[in-house]
């Protein structure tokens, strides 16, 4: 079945430091990738729509320049949480549409540690 | 309120229980999914249903449409099937990819 692959799983960084997220579709072309954040026992938040080739759709309240997202190509989406503070720490986790008819596959989520 | 609400939110049983989970939405939906987030974080699709029911397993998800609920069943449950499960709706707006998550059920089967 379709696969996103995500790296890395954890990262623990200090504060004022940049750390990048990535996400992989490994056998099938993403042209659409979802980023969410999750705290602790609440669900998930999505943070922003990424689309091949154009500039991310946020949403209300995520601040775009904190949160960098990159959907270069069809395989790769990558998020760059800039200049961490301690209240970035969260559950990161992608996800991409495999067409209306098919539904999602997620990737495995990065936890981050802001210190 | 939010526009998709999940009941319980927290469920212990024992193995071998017959387990339900439902889900209401206030929106009109093109489908429903049925998310599992086990403790590591991963989410696994366990099902997208727009009308009607499907199985897996011993997964069962029924929809009803004009009732705007759902339920997510698991027959003779097992200290495996201990997760998170997601209730997500997506909207009716053409081309609109986003869900719309509720709150999660979390699930704990005692052996």
């Amino acid at each position: 079945g379709a696969v996103v692959s995500q790296h890395p799983s954890w990262v623990i960084c200090k504060s004022g430091t940049s750390v990048k997220i990535e996400c992989r579709s490994l056998d099938f072309q993403a042209t659409t990738m979802f980023w969410y954040r999750q705290f602790p026992k609440q669900s998930l938040m999505l943070m922003a729509t990424s689309n091949e080739g154009s500039k991310a759709t946020y949403e209300q309240g995520v601040e775009k320049d904190k949160f960098l997202i990159n959907h270069a190509s069809l395989t790769l989406s990558t998020l760059t949480v800039t200049s961490a503070h301690p209240e970035d720490s969260s559950f990161y986790i992608c996800s991409a549409s495999l067409g209306s008819h098919y539904g999602y596959t997620f990737g495995s989520g990065t936890r981050l540690t802001v210190v | 309120k939010n526009e998709v609400e999940q009941s319980p939110q927290n469920l212990t049983a024992q193995e071998g229980e017959f387990i339900t989970i439902n889900c209401s939405y206030s929106v009109g939906i093109s489908a429903l999914h049925w998310l599992q987030q086990h403790p590591g974080g991963g989410i696994v699709s366990l099902f997208m249903l727009s009308s009607g029911k499907k199985k897996h397993g011993r997964l069962i998800a029924t929809i009803n449409i004009q009732e705007k609920h759902s339920s997510l069943h698991i027959t003779a449950s097992h200290p495996r099937d201990s997760a998170v499960y997601i209730c997500a709706v997506r909207g009716l707006i053409q081309g609109a990819q986003k869900l719309v998550f509720g709150q999660g059920t979390r699930l704990t089967i005692n052996p």
